[in-house]
């Protein structure tokens, strides 16, 4: 069974600050990797990276597959409150469709 | 827009009760999912569907069931419920063809005295 993990489990910044957040996986049966963003409510989906090297950019949060390493980050600039959330990863599994997530980072961005 | 709707946002149940918890989309997607997502442990994939009257136990299906008689609506069942069933149940639907991205429900937040 592939295995996702994300680190850290949790991190505190200023506002304006700019954070890394990092997930790791296993390659057994991978095919994509996903990044969400969630509040209060449902995971709504940021990112999907199938290909290594490609950077994907939205706004001020970009991220970036490394498939020989088996990990990806999640890069957020010019932090602002309304980013505090929990960061989820996953793994699409190839063939069986679907997703293993990883425990998630609580991000919390002080003013 | 993708809608997953699921039937309840919050429900107290007692022991051993009999619990349905029902999700529906609107986008014709092949793949539904329930989870589970409890503080420290991520989301834990209990069961998910590729098509109508398929299922297939996900990390976590012990003490729960599910149903898919149509396309739209993936039912969970827990035939008697625990305490330590109280968690947050999420549901999402995923196309297969080729854009990947998963969509979910509002979750249910289920306490189980």
């Amino acid at each position: 069974e592939d295995k996702v993990v994300q680190s850290p489990l949790s991190l505190v910044v200023h506002e304006g600050d700019t954070v890394t957040l990092n997930c790791s996986y296993e390659v057994t049966n991978f095919r994509s990797l996903l990044w969400y963003k969630q509040e209060k409510k449902a995971p709504t989906f940021l990112f999907m990276l199938t290909s290594s090297g490609i950077e994907k950019k939205s706004g001020r949060l970009s991220s970036i597959l490394d498939k020989k390493e088996l990990f990806s980050i999640l890069n957020i600039t010019a932090t602002q409150t309304g980013d505090s959330a929990v960061y989820l990863c996953a793994e699409l599994i190839q063939g069986a469709q679907k997703l293993v997530f990883g425990q998630g980072t609580r991000l919390t961005i002080n003013p | 827009d993708v809608k997953v709707t699921q039937s309840s946002r919050y429900l107290v149940k007692r022991t051993g009760e009999k619990v349905f918890l029902e999700c529906v989309q609107d986008m014709d997607h092949e793949n539904m999912f329930w989870y589970r997502q409890d503080p420290g442990l991520g989301l834990r994939l209990i069961y998910f569907s590729y098509d109508v009257k398929m299922k297939e136990k996900g990390d976590i299906p012990e003490g729960y069931s599910v149903s898919r008689e149509k396309k739209e609506r993936f039912s969970l069942i827990l035939e008697s419920a625990s305490t330590n069933q109280t968690s947050m149940y999420l549901c999402a639907s995923l196309t297969s063809g080729g854009n990947y991205e998963q969509y979910f429900g509002p979750g249910t937040r289920l306490t189980v005295t």
